[in-house]
């Protein structure tokens, strides 16, 4: 089944203690990125990366780190968490293509205390 | 970046159609308009996508204005596991990205 796995799917965690979300995606896809959604605001690019070892900002990096070393994961790092990161995060994958579709994750909760 | 305009809300009855409507009056030439729906506590799920012509899927259709400035999203027989929060987005042909507004959020009353 094609899926986009993110791991864990809740977390409450405290200011400053890093941490990592973990995404993989079994699909062979490309093309891999993270948001994050706040009430109001909708879902906001983090970073996203079009191959291996290939990575860029998005809309709103600060704060955040990822790498791309395998093509299926998409790790999303925060050395260094703050209560302003608390947020419901999506992992997304598709090809590299604009008229292909993206797979989403299920979500990860953040709260960070 | 190119944006969206939707309704913040609308509303069905069960079995009726529904038109989702979206404008996106600096679209360019090669942005891909999407659509994608979230269902409560899940991620985005696709819905349909087209360039230039209407489309037609198993889930919906997707009716695109000549001059592509604005476009509907077509539900034909909504069902009460239709509501949900609809995003129209166009997709960037330079980066990719899935530019999200903040979307319809559609009721469905039996």
């Amino acid at each position: 089944e094609a899926q986009v796995t993110q791991n864990p799917r809740y977390l409450i965690t405290v200011t400053g203690k890093k941490l990592t979300v973990t995404c993989s995606q079994n699909m062979n896809h490309e093309y891999m990125s993270w948001y994050r959604q706040d009430p109001g605001l909708g879902l906001r690019q983090i970073y996203y990366s079009m191959n291996v070892e290939v990575t860029d900002k998005g809309d709103v990096p600060e704060g955040y780190k990822v790498s791309r070393k395998e093509k299926r994961n998409f790790p999303l790092i925060l050395e260094s968490p703050s209560p302003n990161q608390t947020s419901l995060y999506f992992c997304a994958s598709s090809l590299n293509r604009v008229e292909t579709e993206a797979f989403f994750g299920q979500g990860t909760r953040l709260t960070v205390v | 970046d190119a944006k969206t305009t939707q309704p913040n809300s609308m509303e069905s009855n069960e079995e009726e159609p529904v038109h989702l409507p979206c404008n996106h009056s600096t679209i360019s030439g090669t942005d891909y308009i999407h659509w994608y729906r979230q269902l409560p506590s899940q991620g985005p799920e696709y819905v349909i996508h087209g360039l230039t012509s209407n489309v037609n899927n198993r889930m919906a259709s997707l009716a695109i204005a000549e001059d592509r400035k604005s476009s509907t999203l077509i539900l034909h027989r909504a069902t009460l596991r239709d509501a949900a929060v609809y995003y129209c987005i166009l997709r960037d042909y330079d980066t990719d990205k899935l530019i999200f507004g903040t979307g319809t959020r559609l009721q469905v009353f039996p």
